[in-house]
């Protein structure tokens, strides 16, 4: 596709539930990025993912999170025993490599009951 | 430890006025700011950047104004239209570094 795509765009979950969020990003974009905002914050940063590279996690709040890129290309970010304090939508960028320009996609909005 | 702030949550302009949305850094690090434009369920777009080499850049309405000495930048829009109405996040790149760093945000509403 023309974008970076996001799913699902909206998920309810119950609290201690694991759950995936999924981006599909730029074809040809080599550089991936995880975001989360918040109610009333701005975008956070959770982790980086760069062509064949170790990803930069320094942003993730927890162990409960993680995030995988397969292939190069599509990535996963997963919440494990989902808390209400992980409800934000959840954002991902792409971009060429060395570009300093993100195209996000549309995000997934996470609400944890 | 905010790096990026946008202390102005929200900002209300008459349509025509011009919108001045501000944004201070403390990380002398930074070479590299952005201004990304928010609509309701949509992803953040790109708007306007500016190397820390210059001091302004200008596109159409939209210009970028950034004060090395003060850590701050500010974005002008002039004149304000109502399609402007939306959250303006203020990000910023340390040199040598590839993840944006953003602020809280400004929510932008233009008055008819």
């Amino acid at each position: 596709g023309a974008g970076v795509s996001q799913s699902p765009s909206n998920k309810v979950t119950e609290k201690g539930k694991d759950v995936e969020l999924r981006c599909d990003p730029i074809s040809g974009h080599t550089a991936l990025y995880w975001y989360r905002q918040s109610l009333g914050q701005g975008l956070e940063f959770l982790i980086y993912f760069q062509g064949n590279s170790a990803p930069d996690k320094s942003g993730l709040p927890s162990d409960r999170f993680s995030a995988e890129r397969t292939g190069g290309s599509v990535s996963t970010l997963t919440i494990q025993r989902t808390q209400q304090e992980d409800s934000a939508v959840y954002l991902c960028a792409s971009s060429p490599d060395n570009n300093y320009g993100y195209t996000f996609g549309s995000g997934t909005r996470l609400t944890v009951v | 430890d905010q790096q990026v702030k946008q202390n102005s949550p929200s900002l209300s302009v008459q349509e025509g006025r011009i919108s001045i949305l501000n944004c201070d850094y403390t990380n002398s690090m930074f070479d590299y700011f952005l201004w990304y434009k928010k609509y309701p369920a949509e992803g953040p777009t790109f708007l306007i950047s500016i190397s820390s080499i210059k001091d302004k850049n200008e596109d159409g309405r939209f210009t970028v104004f950034l004060n090395k000495s003060a850590k701050h930048l500010s974005l002008h829009i002039v004149p304000s239209q109502p399609g402007d109405s939306a959250v303006y996040f203020c990000a910023a790149r340390a040199q040598g570094a590839q993840k944006l760093v953003f602020g809280q945000g400004t929510r932008l509403t233009i008055n008819p």
